[in-house]
């Protein structure tokens, strides 16, 4: 069975830093990209961008770069997305889905729920 | 970047047919892909590629695009049917590696 596993639920203060990560499994996972998805309480979904886990080529929406990034460690078919210094505007459900050649998301992770609060 | 404009909400009674809308300049050099949220859950992959439904899927569950418009068409709805609704296709305005979700459209089964 494919899956995507994320790490459980934080709460972090503004300032702090963060890394949270999505384990994939039942697949090849250098045959994929992995994106990052926001959703933020009661809204709609945000891409974020996206890992190449073969050679962890990147690239980022406009309205997410330089706040966050994108790695990945194929040798344990694991994504992260982390954060240098939370704000409170960076709470939300953050989701992982493994992202095809051309174009769809599927599956998606059970998400990470992220709260920001001093 | 690119939008992608859905209504906001829409209904459809128990067995009737619903079609959801997806409007955008990107739709017209690329398919939308289509997923379903339930409220407390992950998305689900609906609808894929032209008119592609993954397994598991019920066959109700339909897509069709034309020109800047991308359709998913619920054929009979269901009660289980109800939730979110979001469309997604690549940016055509900018770095075409990147990808952008519609606003979403909340689907009620009266």
């Amino acid at each position: 069975e494919v899956q995507l596993v994320q790490s459980g639920a934080e709460v972090k203060k503004p300032g702090e830093s963060l890394r949270i990560s999505c384990k994939g499994s039942g697949y090849s996972f250098t045959s994929y990209w992995i994106s990052w998805v926001r959703q933020m309480p009661g809204k709609g979904l945000e891409w974020m961008g996206r890992i190449d886990p073969s050679d962890s080529y990147t690239n980022y929406s406009p309205s997410f770069q330089g706040h966050v990034t994108i790695s990945a460690d194929k040798s344990i078919s694991t994504a992260y997305l982390q954060w240098s210094s939370l704000k409170a505007s960076d709470t939300a459900m953050y989701y992982c889905a493994r992202h095809y050649l051309e174009g769809w998301f599927d599956p998606w992770g059970q998400g990470t729920l992220v709260t920001v609060s001093s | 970047s690119s939008e992608l404009t859905q209504d906001p909400a829409v209904s459809v009674a128990l067995g009737q047919t619903v079609r959801i809308t997806c409007q955008g300049d990107s739709l017209r050099s690329y398919y939308a892909s289509w997923y379903q949220q339930k409220p407390g859950q992950a998305p689900v992959l609906v609808i894929y590629g032209k008119n592609n439904r993954p397994s598991g899927i019920p066959d109700r569950f339909s897509g069709s695009s034309s020109g800047n418009t991308a359709s998913l068409t619920i054929t009979g709805a269901q009660a289980e049917d109800e939730a979110d609704y979001y469309c997604n296709s690549r940016d055509s305005s900018g770095n075409h590696f990147n990808y952008v979700f519609g606003t979403g459209t909340k689907v009620t089964v009266l």
